[in-house]
């Protein structure tokens, strides 16, 4: 099975930059997505196809890939923006949505 | 404004059964695959199954292969999940969601609110 691999929890400061790591194999050729999800709501996404953002979403919201590897990126972060944020790709190979297993965002 | 509001969940005994239901609008539903994805209490998301837009493309995963059944209704705008042999394991927070597809890149927008399925006896 195609596995998605993310830290546990991150910490940031208000104001500086978070970045939050997503690990699979061949990963960037998934184009994954990044959703968030704050405390008792529903996710919601903020960026698909690596590094693009649905309309409403800040621009303090951005994605990049290298390698095997992508990156939710939170300029300028906000206490607003405590959330877990989950990554997904679709695996072809077994015809599945696979989500790694989230990431908490603290700000501190 | 697209939406997507579930109904359906509930306690339910192991072994038990329960049909949960998803009505879409704002959007044309029939031209979209649709996903189920579940969240166990405390737990990271789960998908679980995922039907295309005119019931060609079915699939599951393997956790709940053979127990539960997915379905949509186009002409009702409608989503369903037909769950049997309900596990505790099942227990979780089922959500329904929108699979946007452009130039064969996907992603998942939006997601319901979710409806709570609780096996216990």
């Amino acid at each position: 099975s195609y596995d998605l691999t993310q830290p546990p929890s991150v910490s940031v400061s208000p104001g500086q930059t978070a970045s939050i790591t997503c690990s699979g194999d061949k990963l960037g050729d998934k184009f994954p997505s990044w959703s968030q999800q704050k405390p008792g709501q529903s996710p919601v996404v903020v960026i698909y196809q690596n590094n693009k953002r649905p309309s409403g979403i800040p621009e303090r919201f951005s994605g990049s890939i290298s390698g095997n590897t992508v990156t939710l990126t939170i300029s300028g972060t906000q206490a607003g923006d405590e959330a877990d944020y989950y990554c997904q790709a679709w695996d072809s190979s077994n015809a599945c949505w696979v989500f790694g297993g989230g990431t908490k965002l603290t700000v501190l | 404004e697209v939406q997507l509001v579930e109904s359906g969940g509930g306690l339910v005994k192991p072994g038990g059964s329960l049909r949960l239901s998803c009505a879409a609008s704002g959007f044309t539903f029939r031209s979209y695959t649709m996903n189920w994805v579940r969240q166990a209490p405390g737990k990271g998301l789960e998908w679980i199954s995922s039907i295309s837009s005119s019931d060609t493309y079915i699939y599951y995963a393997d956790s709940v292969e053979g127990r539960f059944t997915i379905s949509r209704d186009n002409a009702k705008n409608s989503l369903s999940l037909q769950m049997n042999s309900l596990r505790a394991e099942d227990t979780a927070v089922y959500y329904c969601v929108r699979e946007v597809e452009v130039a064969g890149i996907l992603w998942f927008d939006p997601w319901g609110q979710g409806t709570l399925v609780t096996v216990s006896s």
